[in-house]
């Protein structure tokens, strides 16, 4: 089944523990994506990469890092956790298009990260 | 960044009522997506819109990328309460050099189908 999966789907952690949500697809696309999701903010994008080594900031940077060493996975890392980053995070992908990308992007099921 | 506004907030009709959206932006975008998120889940696209004055359907949704490339609207038409969900517009613009990567979302639209 083609899917975009992410790991974990809940997390709980301290202020400043470092942390990693992963994501994976199995769809052999090239561009990958985080948003971060808050109420009346819509999603937000946070980084994405169009493609193995190639990432670029979204929207929202501050506080993650990500790579891409290999296609399918795309890995968010919060290095010193903050409240201000509880959120729900979606990892997208998708295939590149005509113009260089697809915006047809497929989602994760979400992650909700609460940091007190 | 580009900033999309979203209209309505929410909206709580009865079932067989025709729904409409929109979205609009300042600057011009060259690509309008409209997605569904239900409980729990991540967001589904459920139409895509390429060229200005696009009309395009999905079953009981239509969308429609504005002529001014600034706005675009979601109809759906005789709800049914498996409509309920969160409806974002998102969009691509290559306003101010904007790379190809970056995606731009609306708020959301809060749906709530009463039987």
């Amino acid at each position: 089944e083609a899917q975009v999966t992410q790991n974990p789907r809940y997390l709980i952690t301290v202020t400043g523990k470092k942390l990693t949500v992963t994501c994976s697809q199995n769809m052999n696309h090239e561009y990958m994506s985080w948003y971060r999701q808050d109420p009346g903010l819509g999603l937000r994008q946070i980084y994405y990469s169009m493609n193995v080594e190639v990432t670029d900031k979204g929207d929202v940077p501050e506080g993650y890092k990500v790579s891409r060493k290999e296609k399918r996975n795309f890995p968010l890392i919060l290095e010193s956790p903050s409240p201000n980053q509880t959120s729900l995070y979606f990892c997208a992908s998708s295939l590149e298009g005509l113009a260089g990308v697809s915006y047809e992007q497929y989602f994760g099921p979400g992650t909700r990260l609460t940091v007190t | 960044g580009q900033q999309l506004n979203q209209s309505p907030q929410s909206m709580f009709i009865q079932e067989g009522e025709d729904v409409s959206m929109n979205c609009t932006s300042s600057s011009i975008f060259n690509t309008w997506l409209w997605y569904k998120q239900d409980p729990g889940e991540g967001p589904v696209l459920l139409i895509a819109l390429y060229k200005a004055g696009e009309l395009t359907s999905n079953g009981r949704l239509t969308a429609q990328f504005g002529i001014t490339r600034k706005d675009s609207f979601l109809n759906i038409s005789a709800s049914i309460p498996s409509d309920v969900g969160i409806y974002f517009c998102a969009g691509h613009s290559n306003a101010g050099g904007t790379s190809y990567g970056k995606l731009t979302f609306g708020q959301g639209t809060i749906l709530t189908v009463h039987p």
